[in-house]
């Protein structure tokens, strides 16, 4: 069973426009959720992240909603630019066990 | 800051092969993690360690693989007699810790191609 499921697996937008990619998790223990941002041939890049104990997270143009009692999580780009076109993964991890369980991205693609 | 430093880039070996991925941490960081990436797999987590200590290799294939963490430097990632199922790119990150929580950070990974 995939502990941490994204959608959609593609996403085309306009520039300008605002993109929400979507997360949901299985396991009740975790409670960090960061995001990461990855360009073909690099490692992943943090973008921003979200602790349980919070509902939003806004870092520029880059916001995490995150709904506890549902166990899901989005990330907003407003005014999405063609630089935004990556794949995004969300990850997650729960207290004092390091390790971070990854879902499968969404690629992104910005239109100008 | 010059940020995780992984080496090689880029190995090509042949079945049978050892290879052997080096990451150099971000100076100050206390952990060390390797994943693997595929388009099949995605991401998965492989072992990481503390202050040079192993902590969980929990994602270690049982043959074949292991990873050490000799100083603060520096941690190898080995894999003897490779498989073409090994082909993956090999993602080291290293991280700080805040409270309970690390920030992890990734470097570009290594590319390994096993023919």
């Amino acid at each position: 069973q995939q502990q941490v499921r994204q959608s959609p697996q593609s996403l085309t937008v306009w520039e300008g426009e605002t993109a929400i990619l979507n997360c949901s998790y299985e396991d009740s223990t975790f409670n960090y959720f960061p995001w990461y941002q990855q360009f073909p041939g690099e490692g992943p890049a943090l973008l921003i992240s979200i602790r349980s104990v919070s509902d939003k997270k806004e870092d520029g143009r880059f916001t995490i909603f995150f709904n506890k009692r549902e166990k899901k999580l989005s990330l907003h780009i407003t005014d999405s630019q063609p630089g935004d076109s990556a794949t995004y993964f969300c990850a997650a991890s729960a207290d004092n066990t390091g390790k971070l369980t990854f879902g499968d991205g969404t690629v992104l693609t910005v239109k100008p | 800051n010059a940020g995780v430093i992984q080496t090689p880039r880029h190995k090509v070996t042949g079945k049978g092969q050892e290879a052997t991925l080096w990451c150099e941490p971000i100076s100050g960081h206390s952990a060390v993690f390797w994943y693997r990436q595929t388009i099949v797999q995605g991401l998965e987590f492989l072992t990481y360690f503390r202050n040079q200590a192993p902590i969980d290799d929990s994602g270690m294939p049982k043959e074949r693989f292991s990873a050490q963490m000799p100083n603060q430097s520096h941690s190898t990632l080995k894999i003897q007699s490779t498989q073409p199922q090994d082909s993956a790119v090999y993602l080291c990150a290293s991280s700080f810790r805040t409270g309970s929580r690390d920030t992890q950070y990734f470097g570009p990974g290594t590319r390994l191609l096993v023919l």
